[in-house]
């Protein structure tokens, strides 16, 4: 895997507000991309991911915006609950998923 | 579905005795598995990845005499920290990928945390 940095961008958001976390990624031939919610202490949990031939997908109030052209990826979290708060990584892949890396991640933080 | 289980979840050790992480597939079948290191507001790294019954592939830079994985079964992946020392510290992830699905699905475990004194 890359090295990543040290510091962890911090989103904080208010209960009920959309967020928006980013991700640039640098493998412009990276096929699928994946969103993982990582609480204090535990291990990633997926939230919801993306192929390369697609630019937009939605689920249960999250959706994943992805823009090849300026490789880009964000996620969209809709009325955001104290639930929520975490830390969110993006994962990019390719070779049919033998080469995963992942961004740095995002703090979320959710203010009552 | 698509449980995976790491054991300890939490051990201390001291400097230059060996470790031993269990991470285990409880409800599928895993041919590939792979090992994480995530330092504190750190992102994962991937260490190595491992195929039942083969010998796992090192990501550059990791020394493959230290940390030694034996993946001996569809259903179970060890990690062995041999003479640990204190930068060895770290959370260990585990993640399973299913033998009926594409590469794609990864399943993580809950990490195990390593301190070494």
């Amino acid at each position: 895997g890359e090295s990543v940095g040290l510091h962890l961008p911090t989103l904080s958001v208010q209960e009920g507000d959309n967020s928006i976390i980013n991700c640039a990624y640098s493998n412009s031939a990276s096929d699928y991309f994946i969103w993982y919610k990582q609480e204090s202490g535990k291990g990633p949990q997926f939230i919801i991911d993306i192929r390369s031939n697609m630019d937009k997908r939605q689920g249960q109030r999250v959706t994943v915006l992805l823009n090849k052209t300026v490789k880009h990826l964000s996620l969209q979290i809709a009325a955001t609950q104290p639930g929520d708060s975490a830390v969110y990584f993006c994962a990019e892949t390719t070779n049919y998923g033998q080469n995963f890396v992942f961004g740095p991640g995002t703090r979320l933080s959710v203010l009552p | 579905g698509a449980v995976v289980s790491q054991h300890p979840s939490w051990v201390i050790c001291k400097s230059g005795t060996s470790v031993k992480i269990e991470c285990r597939s409880l409800d599928f079948q895993a041919t590939t598995m792979f090992w994480y290191r995530q330092f504190p507001k750190q992102s994962l790294m991937l260490m190595a990845t491992s195929n039942e019954g083969s010998k796992a592939t090192y990501e550059q830079g990791v020394e493959k005499d230290k940390f030694l994985i034996n993946h001996a079964s569809l259903t179970l992946s060890t990690l062995t920290v041999t003479s640990a020392h204190p930068e060895d510290s770290s959370f260990y992830i585990c993640s399973g990928v299913p033998g009926t699905s594409d590469a794609y699905e990864q399943y993580f475990g809950p990490g195990t945390r390593l301190t070494v004194t």
